[in-house]
């Protein structure tokens, strides 16, 4: 089984731009959340789509927002893009017949500069 | 006081040695807890997965849940130079809440 797959695996972008990452989840699995990761922070949630809709949110401005297509596949939008937001953006899935056991992609490195 | 505390090392360690990493937690609420090795440059891949207390093994890793401590242990048994890794423990509290609260994570090196 294939497993989750995320693109781009880097960006670069400029502050004030917006940018768009998406990601795949492992086959049958309809539940994903987006993780932001920091050398400061450490993983924190941004939230988690089941069934198209937004079922749990993180602490995060409004800037960080998501979608989740009938497919399951998921793209995460954050605008006017601030040098803070230089991380490791990584999704999960889950399949909720197996608990909530989640299952990480690769990421995506966003640098801001 | 952070959620889930994991002291985030660096720990050093001779190949062939027994490993414990350990994290701490104040939110009573966790019933199910994780453990994630981290490569550099790579996503989190899930080692260990266990509900509520007990310990559970597999292979050369064994994880232990203490709740009445709010206490989680991750042993490694004949450690070798490809655990060199962040292991990261998480937690949540289960049902329809599948947000994932993670410790700082702890950087281990395996000298051969």
């Amino acid at each position: 089984k294939a497993g989750v797959t995320q693109t781009p695996r880097y960006l670069i972008k400029t502050r004030g731009q917006q940018v768009t990452l998406s990601c795949s989840p492992i086959s049958g699995h309809r539940s994903v959340s987006w993780y932001q990761q920091t050398p400061g922070q450490g993983l924190q949630f941004l939230f988690e789509y089941f069934s198209e809709t937004q079922r749990n949110k993180g602490n995060f401005p409004g800037r960080f927002s998501g979608r989740q297509f009938s497919n399951s596949r998921s793209e995460m939008n954050v605008s006017t893009l601030e040098l803070g937001d230089s991380a490791l953006y990584l999704c999960a899935s889950s399949s909720l017949t197996g608990g909530n056991e989640q299952f990480f992609g690769p990421g995506t490195r966003l640098t801001v500069l | 006081q952070k959620e889930v505390e994991q002291d985030p090392g660096p720990l050093s360690v001779p190949e062939g040695a027994i490993v414990s990493l350990n994290c701490t937690y104040s939110n009573s609420a966790f019933q199910y807890f994780m453990w994630y090795r981290q490569y550099s440059r790579k996503g989190p891949e899930l080692l260990m997965y266990t509900y509520s207390s007990g310990n559970k093994e597999d292979g050369r890793f064994t994880a232990q849940v203490d709740k009445s401590s709010k206490y989680i242990s991750l042993f490694i048994r004949d450690s070798q130079p490809s655990d060199s890794a962040t292991y990261l423990c998480a937690m949540n509290s289960g049902g329809s809440n599948y947000k994932l609260t993670f410790g700082k994570g702890t950087l281990l090196t395996v000298n051969p």
